[in-house]
């Protein structure tokens, strides 16, 4: 069993729809939870950073994070054709700086 | 500031022939990282270095070998190149090693085949 599930997808949504992507870990020691978006033929790029539990939020993006259910949801508000891409899923131990990443969601947002 | 470079862009290898994966941050980085992205299976840490001078071994090491002679560069050589090392392969760079904190930043990418 992978440490971090992710829904592989693709998912494809109306411009304007709110999305949301989840990942479930098996790790309990996991504290920094992340998300990460790569586009096409492109490297990922940090998109949102969480400690422990509880919610973020910048601009249309909120991350979420339930540690009791082993469960992390970044949401798109108000989606672009310019959020199409992949969004990968990322966590990592108090100590040391391996980070476990899921697979990734592919997302299009079609106009 | 460019960040992080990769070379080359793509390469087709024939199986067994040595190859070398070259890497280059301009942000004085204390620790690097190489890892391969497969379809299924996601990114997968081959190997990392937290500063210049040493290196450690990742979830997917074998086949693989790394330097770090300076604080800029981390080349990947595959001694031996096999099939199964057919990947997109990214470089991250990252200011501190065991801070949880740390955000990595990542190349564009190596896409590398294997015949």
């Amino acid at each position: 069993q992978k440490e971090v599930e992710q829904d592989p997808g693709p998912l494809s949504v109306p411009e304007g729809a709110i999305v949301s992507l989840n990942c479930t870990y098996s790790n309990s020691a996991f504290q920094y939870f992340m998300w990460y978006r790569q586009y096409s033929r492109k490297g990922p790029e940090l998109l949102m950073y969480t400690y422990s539990s509880g919610n973020k939020e910048d601009g249309r993006f909120t991350a979420q994070v339930d540690k009791s259910s082993k469960y992390i949801s970044l949401f798109i508000r108000d989606s672009q054709p310019s959020d199409s891409a992949t969004y990968l899923c990322a966590m990592k131990e108090t100590s040391g700086s391996r980070l476990t990443f899921g697979e990734g969601t592919q997302l299009t947002v079609n106009p | 500031i460019a960040g992080i470079t990769q070379a080359p862009t793509s390469q087709i290898l024939a199986a067994g022939r040595r190859m070398t994966l070259r890497c280059t941050q301009d942000m004085r980085h204390n620790a690097m990282y190489w890892y391969r992205q497969d379809l299924g299976l996601g990114l997968r840490l081959i190997h990392y270095s937290n500063t210049a001078g040493t290196t450690g071994k990742g979830e997917v090491p074998d086949g693989y070998s790394v330097s770090r002679a300076n604080t800029d560069d981390f080349p990947l050589t595959l001694a031996s190149a096999v099939p199964s090392q057919t990947s997109v392969y990214f470089c991250a760079s990252s200011d501190s090693w065991g801070a949880g904190t740390d955000t990595q930043y990542f190349g564009p990418g190596t896409r590398l085949t294997v015949l």
